[in-house]
């Protein structure tokens, strides 16, 4: 496609329920990152892909959090049990080269809110 | 710990003007600097960059400034019109390390017509 896709775009979850956020990639694109955004803050980082390799996940803020991208292209990121302070934002972005010099494609988003 | 601080929530200012949204960091390790927009509902889109090897990029409308000794950045947007209207972050990373990007709360820009 020509953007970065992410769905669904809306999702709201009771506490405790599991969650599963879809990003499909710029078809050729071998780096994906995931970043959340609370409510006035700017995104944080939370993991990335290069290619079906996650190199780094330093930013999941729990065990309860897990990113895969098994073929390397679409990628899930699912939220188990999830807890009021996840309700954030979720984007997912794109990049064709390894490294953030050219900056990355963003998509719209999944805003999660957990009642 | 905030590595990458816009202190200003917002700035209000007239079509055609100057806008000039500010920007600090404490980690000497980053090396690249990046503006991103953000319109409401929409992911955040690549405005412009800067290697910390140059103190000034331009494009356009917008030029970003660098300040090394004073680990500060800023972006001037000239001249100013109401499409310009958007948040903007600030994001940062160390070229040799993590491919990942460190933003700024953001600034939220409104150009009045």
């Amino acid at each position: 496609g020509a953007g970065v896709s992410q769905s669904p775009r809306y999702k709201v979850a009771k506490r405790g329920q599991d969650v599963a956020l879809r990003c499909d990639p710029i078809s050729g694109h071998v780096s994906l990152f995931w970043y959340q955004q609370a409510l006035g803050q700017g995104p944080e980082f939370l993991t990335y892909f290069q290619n079906e390799a996650q190199l780094d996940k330093s930013g999941l803020p729990s065990d309860r959090f897990f990113a895969e991208r098994p073929e390397g292209s679409v990628s899930t990121l699912k939220i188990q049990r999830t807890q009021q302070e996840d309700s954030a934002v979720y984007l997912c972005a794109s990049s064709s080269v390894s490294g953030s010099g050219y900056g990355y494609t963003f998509g719209s988003g999944t805003r999660l809110t957990v009642v | 710990d905030q590595q990458v601080k816009q202190n200003s929530p917002s700035l209000s200012v007239q079509e055609g003007r100057i806008s000039i949204l500010n920007c600090d960091y404490t980690n000497s390790m980053f090396d690249y600097f990046l503006w991103y927009k953000k319109y409401p509902a929409e992911g955040p889109t690549f405005l412009i960059s800067i290697s910390s090897i140059k103190d000034k990029n331009e494009d356009g409308r917008f030029t970003v400034f660098l300040n090394k000794s004073a680990k500060h950045l800023s972006l001037h947007i000239v001249p100013s019109q109401p499409g310009d209207s958007a948040v903007y972050f600030c994001a940062a990373f160390s070229q040799g390390g993590s491919e990942k990007l460190v933003f700024g709360k953001g600034t939220k820009l409104t150009v009045n017509p």
